[in-house]
């Protein structure tokens, strides 16, 4: 049971846009930033979204961040075939500890 | 460019200590800015945070695993280590080491935050 709450799949065909949520509590998301990874088949996890919605370089716009209150959002437009992934929301927890995300499976159809 | 490397055994018996080292490269361990964390992932789940060290030796660690962790740190060697105790299978897992975020710039807070890079992983399996 993960402190973060995401849906453990998201699909979409390419070119769409899909959102995956992050939902957690006043200790974490609601008074910290939020992270997101993102883990290609059989890789290490790639730093994807920091700071709520900032892009590190070499991340495409196509990815976006939000946050609002306890909950967070990754949004994908113009969805690709590479952007088939597991994606994983973190955040710090005021109880001293990181907390991550259960995982969304992404699917391209 | 920053690397991180983990290695150390593959196999671990229950009840024996799981031990790696995670080796930095391309950068300094002793950063003011950054903490170095573990993670791991068990085969088919998700991501766990284990803990993070300072290069000064402040640690947090998971509360659910606090009891059976140390993570240490090696300034001389630019390394850092986990030790988990008292092994059973549910520790099988791929361990990552990465480098996370603790002053951030451009809000003045210093929070450990974002874990950025990653090592490869490696898989540890416990098993007699």
């Amino acid at each position: 049971q993960s402190v973060l709450t995401q849906p453990p799949s998201a699909s979409g065909t390419p070119g769409q846009r899909v959102t995956i949520s992050c939902s957690g509590s006043s200790s974490n998301i609601g008074s910290n930033t939020v992270n997101w990874y993102q883990q290609l088949p059989g890789t290490a996890p790639k730093l994807l979204i920091y700071r709520n919605n900032q892009r590190p370089s070499g991340v495409p716009d196509r990815f976006s961040g939000s946050k609002s209150g306890t909950s967070a959002s990754l949004a994908i437009s113009g969805l690709q075939s590479e952007d088939e992934a597991d994606y994983y929301c973190a955040a710090w927890d005021d109880s001293l500890n990181v907390v991550f995300g259960g995982g969304t499976k992404l699917t391209v159809l | 460019q920053l690397q991180l490397q983990e290695s150390g055994p593959g196999l671990v018996k229950p009840s024996e200590t799981l031990s790696l080292t995670c080796t930095v490269s391309g950068g300094s361990i002793s950063s003011s800015s950054y903490y170095w964390g573990w993670i791991r992932q068990p085969p088919g789940k998700g991501l766990e945070w284990i803990g993070s060290i300072y290069y000064s030796g402040s640690t947090y660690y998971n509360p659910s695993l606090k009891s059976r962790v140390t993570i240490s740190v090696d300034t001389s060697k630019n390394q850092f280590s986990l030790k988990l105790s008292s092994v059973t299978a549910a520790d099988t897992a791929v361990y990552y080491c990465a480098r996370q975020l603790y002053y951030d710039i451009l809000t003045g807070y210093s929070l450990p935050n974002w874990f950025d890079p990653w090592g490869q992983g490696t898989l540890v399996t416990v098993s007699s």
